[in-house]
């Protein structure tokens, strides 16, 4: 699976935009790119994933590079309740449609009042 | 409304007790997961299943123990509880197929003294 690479942590003011990147250089054209957050130790909640097109959802958008080896997570609006650990993760479908998920250590969004 | 359910919540048990982890899932998945989690750490995969009488070892070795004997539950035994496997545990579900997501339950923290 490609490796993905994330800031550790990143600050965003309540009410703005939060902006998280996410590089994947190493991604195939078949994996596609997912975006979990956990909230405290709660499980972790799935956001959006993607292939090759920039996807929308109630949750979140994500913004995918013409070279896909990038993307971005983007909460539109921050609320102190989406302070979390994000997780960017690419995954390919092996063995008669199965898969499983590898998650790194994420970013670490802290929501400033 | 949770989809996925795991019990106990919390469990505080002595060192070479027995113990079972409780998962259960409601919406017919075949794949079925089991991760475990330090605090503030990675997820790591320990277990997974691709649906009745299949269990696999994740890449976290692991001493605990499951079973799929139906399509909606998937427990984790521990035979001989230690201090070692103080953690949580969190259990997950998925359709077939890279398009959907994985849904987690809300965990189970356990602290064995």
């Amino acid at each position: 699976d490609a490796k993905t690479t994330q800031p550790p942590s990143m600050d965003c003011a309540e009410g703005r935009a939060a902006n998280l990147p996410c590089n994947h250089s190493t991604i195939s054209g078949n994996e596609y790119v997912y975006w979990y957050r956990q909230i405290h130790s709660q499980g972790p909640q799935y956001i959006i994933h993607g292939l090759k097109n920039n996807e929308t959802n109630e949750m979140a958008s994500l913004i995918i590079t013409e070279d896909r080896k990038s993307s971005t997570l983007i909460l539109p609006h921050a609320t102190l309740r989406d302070t979390a650990v994000y997780y960017c993760i690419v995954r390919v479908a092996s063995g008669a449609g199965s898969y499983q998920l590898t998650f790194g250590k994420g970013t670490k969004l802290s929501v400033i009042p | 409304e949770a989809d996925i359910y795991q019990t106990p919540r919390y469990l505080v048990i002595g060192t070479g007790k027995k113990i079972t982890l409780e998962c259960s899932q409601t919406m017919g998945h075949d794949k079925m997961y089991w991760y475990q989690q330090d605090p503030g750490m990675e997820l790591h995969l320990i277990h997974y299943s691709y649906g009745v009488n299949s269990t696999e070892k994740g890449d976290l070795s692991s001493e605990s123990t499951v079973s799929r004997i139906r399509t909606e539950h998937f427990p984790l035994t521990l035979e001989s509880a230690r201090p070692s496997h103080t953690s949580q545990y969190l259990c997950a579900s998925s359709e077939w197929g890279t398009a959907y997501g994985y849904t987690f339950g809300s965990g189970t923290r356990l602290t064995v003294v």
